[in-house]
């Protein structure tokens, strides 16, 4: 299995702060890899994939960097709706995420 | 619009099969590149990829889950139906279906609202 390393666990921000979560896999996976956003008590949601394209739908404030074995989820600019649980994704074989990263608008 | 819904039970007791149906619509399961994948979290828990089926009839599996699972499509249905076999405690959480797009690699564009299966005596 190809693990993932996400930090942090968890991260509290003022609106309008840029945030950065981190993802690093345990081998080399290309661009292969996602993000995904999980509000409390909903499904998970696609921000983006293939390392840095953007999910249909996604505001601008969300990229995505990366290649090989490290990764980041950047949002620009937090705002109040962007209080959830962040969760990266490889994709290059037998999915694995990675454990969540709970970000908290203050 | 592509929509997906889990349906099944909510309480299933140790040792027993658990079948879970995913209903989808908004996309035909008929391509090879394009997939239904079954996705768990126990409570409070990380995400745990369980298993793929792709409109050619492919399968992947979680290999750490390979031996109590499997998977079958209805492409006249659409309907994708997920069998576990010899649930125990840890397998209590939510079940989602998700559709796999056309493309490289294996991500999930779309989910299901998810389905809670608590696993007790």
């Amino acid at each position: 299995d190809i693990q993932l390393t996400q930090s942090p666990s968890s991260l509290s921000a003022f609106v309008g702060d840029r945030v950065t979560i981190t993802c690093r896999a345990s081998q080399n996976i290309a661009h292969y890899f996602a993000w995904y956003q999980q509000r409390p008590g909903k499904a998970p949601k696609l921000l983006i994939y293939g390392a840095s394209t953007l999910a249909s739908g996604v505001p601008s404030r969300f990229s995505g960097t990366g290649s090989g074995t490290d990764f980041t989820l950047t949002i620009s600019s937090l705002q109040p709706e962007d209080s959830a649980i962040y969760f990266c994704q490889q994709t290059h074989s037998a999915p694995t995420f990675g454990q969540g990263t709970k970000v908290g608008v203050k | 619009q592509i929509t997906l819904k889990e349906a099944g039970p909510t309480l299933v007791k140790p040792t027993q099969t658990l079948t879970l149906t995913c209903t989808f619509s908004g996309f035909s399961l008929d391509k090879s590149g394009v997939g239904v994948g079954w996705i768990r979290q126990p409570p409070g828990g990380a995400l745990e990829w369980l298993i793929l089926i792709y409109g050619d009839d492919a399968r992947r599996y979680s290999p750490s889950l390979n031996s109590r699972l499997s998977i079958t499509k209805d492409t006249s249905k659409n309907h994708v139906v997920l069998t576990m076999t010899d649930l125990g405690p840890m397998d209590t959480g939510t079940y989602y279906c998700a559709h796999r797009p056309e493309g490289p690699g294996d991500f999930f564009q779309d989910w299901g609202q998810g389905t809670l299966v608590n696993v007790s005596s």
